[in-house]
């Protein structure tokens, strides 16, 4: 299958820092990324829907300022956690999808806000 | 809101085990998509199904869309501990960008 990476795997910062999370597509462009958010034992949550060159259209209760997503090519996007607290501490993914509907999915992201 | 009804949330077996998993809607879905997560990891896709009444076979998983392609199956012969994990299933509706998750089932198989 496609394959989505995501950097960094793992980070931890302190409160008040801005922490930018990375999600690429290697071997397919991705016309649409999406950003998730997932507590422990817990489903997906879909944070916001990203199309390459065009604003993010953000879910019920994400804040756009806080969580800031660029799409800048087919093969990237970020998002940006800013002025990070405890409680935005989560494991984050990104999926990709190209032509086809299939979403793949990055390895995630673990965020610890001290 | 599109709702994607998943069951059991959590299901602790032993080794040799079946089990079934369900995902049941109100909604038609275009393609439904079942996803195995690990601890630490993202959800990796097992099967998509598209047309009603389709049963994918993965091995040991046996996977079953409905023929009003509202619900979907998966079923497990002679669980291993290896299948342990968070089985995510994941709608696709004909003219949304966004797939709709189920809020998965937790798997645990002991030896």
């Amino acid at each position: 299958g496609a394959v989505v990476s995501q950097h960094p795997s793992r980070v931890i910062c302190k409160s008040g820092t801005s922490v930018k999370i990375e999600c690429r597509s290697l071997d397919f462009q991705a016309t649409t990324m999406f950003w998730y958010r997932q507590f422990p034992k817990k489903s997906l949550m879909l944070m916001a829907t990203s199309n390459e060159g065009s604003k993010a259209t953000y879910e019920q209760g994400v804040e756009k300022d806080k969580f800031l997503i660029n799409h800048a090519s087919l093969t990237l996007s970020t998002l940006t956690v800013t002025s990070a607290h405890p409680e935005d501490s989560s494991f984050y993914i990104c999926s990709a999808r190209g032509e086809i509907e299939t979403q793949y999915f990055g390895p995630g992201t673990r965020l610890l806000v001290l | 809101t599109q709702l994607l009804e998943q069951s059991p949330q959590f299901l602790s077996i032993q080794e040799g085990e079946n089990l079934t998993v369900y995902c049941n809607s109100s909604s038609v879905f275009s393609s439904l998509q079942w996803y195995r997560q690990e601890p630490g990891e993202g959800p990796v896709l097992l099967v998509t199904v598209v047309t009603g009444g389709e049963v994918k076979k993965l091995k040991r998983l046996t996977f079953q869309f409905g023929d009003a392609r509202k619900d979907s199956s998966l079923h497990i012969t002679a669980a291993q501990p290896g299948d342990t994990g968070l089985y995510l299933c994941a709608g696709d509706h004909s003219g949304y960008s966004t797939l709709t998750f189920g809020k998965g089932t937790m798997l645990l198989v002991s030896p």
